[in-house]
């Protein structure tokens, strides 16, 4: 079975801070993504990867960055924590095949992170 | 732009109501693949189906079914016979080049007894 894990459910944390959220993949998936989620405006992409030690920015990428060292695993930093950063956040991994997004993502549980 | 937009916030329905969450899409893209998810309030998202651009045949899953209709740019998806486990927020999604997906605002589905 398809399996992302995320390394917490909950997490607060105080402005300033800087935050690492974990999230490994057990499927061999080349790509993976990070997102938020907040009331009214869906998911957002943050960042994605296709491969390791590569990075693309999403669409809010300002104020986080990444890192993927090893293929299962990928990384979301809040370099300064603020406020605005509360949000659920989720990692999502997929399969490569073919150029076309056709691959369905397979998501965590979520974390869901307060900046005090 | 590529867009997806999901009209509907927020739906409630008694037990048994069949009801079809709608969802509308903009791409310049011939080909392109079309998704559903579910997320019950445990916060993981749970895919659904996936349609690619190219396949407009309905398609029925027990108790839910899909129709594609390109020459509207929707794909909707219809419970019938809701029950309380299907309350969830459910979003609809398009396939960008790379395999990023583009989600719509999503549609918070409530079923009461």
């Amino acid at each position: 079975d398809v399996k992302v894990t995320q390394s917490s459910r909950y997490l607060v944390k105080r402005t300033g801070e800087k935050v690492f959220l974990e999230c490994v993949q057990d499927m061999d998936h080349e790509n993976m993504f990070w997102y938020r989620q907040d009331p009214g405006l869906g998911l957002r992409l943050i960042y994605f990867s296709y491969d390791v030690k590569m990075k693309e920015k999403g669409d809010i990428p300002e104020g986080y960055s990444v890192s993927r060292e090893k293929k299962e695993r990928f990384s979301l930093i809040l370099e300064s924590a603020s406020t605005n950063q509360t949000s659920m956040y989720l990692c999502a991994s997929s399969l490569v095949l073919g150029k076309r997004g056709n691959q369905p993502q397979h998501f965590g549980d979520g974390t869901r992170l307060s900046i005090l | 732009a590529q867009k997806v937009t999901q009209a509907q916030t927020e739906i409630s329905v008694v037990e048994k109501e069949d009801v079809t969450l709608d969802c509308v899409y903009e791409t310049r893209d011939t080909t392109y693949y079309l998704f559903w998810y579910k997320q019950p309030p445990s916060g993981e998202l749970v895919f659904l189906i996936r349609r690619n651009s190219f396949d407009e045949q309905n398609e029925i899953s027990g108790r839910y079914s899909w129709n594609f209709q390109k020459s509207t740019s929707s794909f909707n998806f219809t419970i019938t016979a809701s029950q309380v486990v299907d309350s969830a927020v459910y979003f609809c999604a398009l396939s960008e080049q790379g395999g990023k997906l583009i989600f719509g605002q999503g549609t918070e589905l409530s079923v009461k007894p």
